[in-house]
């Protein structure tokens, strides 16, 4: 089993340029996650999806979307790029419903810098 | 809002001595008590958590205790060892947990 991919890793962009971040996991879990982590911030919460078909927003939306294209895959984009967004995106799963907590897998996340 | 804070945000350790990692949180529903390792590169990984019935768990050289009244739980690591060295996040929740701001601890040759 993979576990959580994410793609790209790596990924520079200006200042009002859009772009999608790709998630995918293989352990057949409901729910889905993306944090972004900036340094001395811990991890964020953007958006999570607790099945299919439903998304909710987290802690820091604001110029960001998500799609649940499937029980795998979970994507986030930003639509016009700004500075303020470049940060470490991380994706992850978990086998745990809504109002139930369990363990996270996450991804070995994406890089992304805004110019 | 959950509010939750790490301390130390620095710890520096002796090989083979203990290290222990405080969290502190305002939400008296949560019920659900992680810890996660990060190693540099890596995205976070679980190392061990417990539930508001349980007051003590161990695994090894780790071990959590929570204290729901002082709404705080503690992460414990004897003997450590140089894989030690990470960044520790705790994130207490209900139906979303909230990260704290992490620990960086150093294991000292």
């Amino acid at each position: 089993n993979a576990g959580v991919t994410q793609t790209p890793k790596f990924q520079v962009l200006k200042t009002g340029q859009s772009m999608t971040l790709q998630c995918a996991q293989d352990m057949n879990h409901n729910s889905m996650y993306w944090y972004r982590q900036d340094p001395g911030m811990g991890l964020r919460l953007i958006y999570y999806s607790a099945s299919e078909g439903t998304t909710d927003k987290g802690e820091v939306p604001n110029g960001y979307n998500v799609s649940r294209l499937n029980k795998r895959e979970f994507s986030l984009r930003l639509e016009s790029a700004a500075p303020s967004q470049t940060s470490v995106y991380f994706c992850a799963s978990s086998d745990w419903g809504r109002g139930t907590l369990g363990e996270q897998f996450f991804g070995p996340g994406t890089r992304l810098t805004v110019l | 809002g959950e509010n939750v804070e790490q301390h130390p945000s620095t710890l520096s350790v002796q090989e083979g001595d203990s290290a222990v990692i405080k969290c502190t949180y305002s939400d008296s529903a949560s019920n659900y008590f992680p810890w996660y390792k990060q190693e540099l590169g890596k995205g976070p990984q679980l190392i061990i958590d417990i539930r508001s019935n349980v007051g003590e768990k161990k695994d090894q050289r780790i071990a959590v205790t929570l204290n729901k009244t002082a709404k705080h739980f503690s992460l414990h690591i004897t003997e450590t060892q140089p894989e030690d060295s990470a960044v520790y996040f705790c994130a207490p929740g209900d139906d979303k947990i909230i990260f704290g701001k992490g620990t960086r601890l150093h294991i000292l040759p």
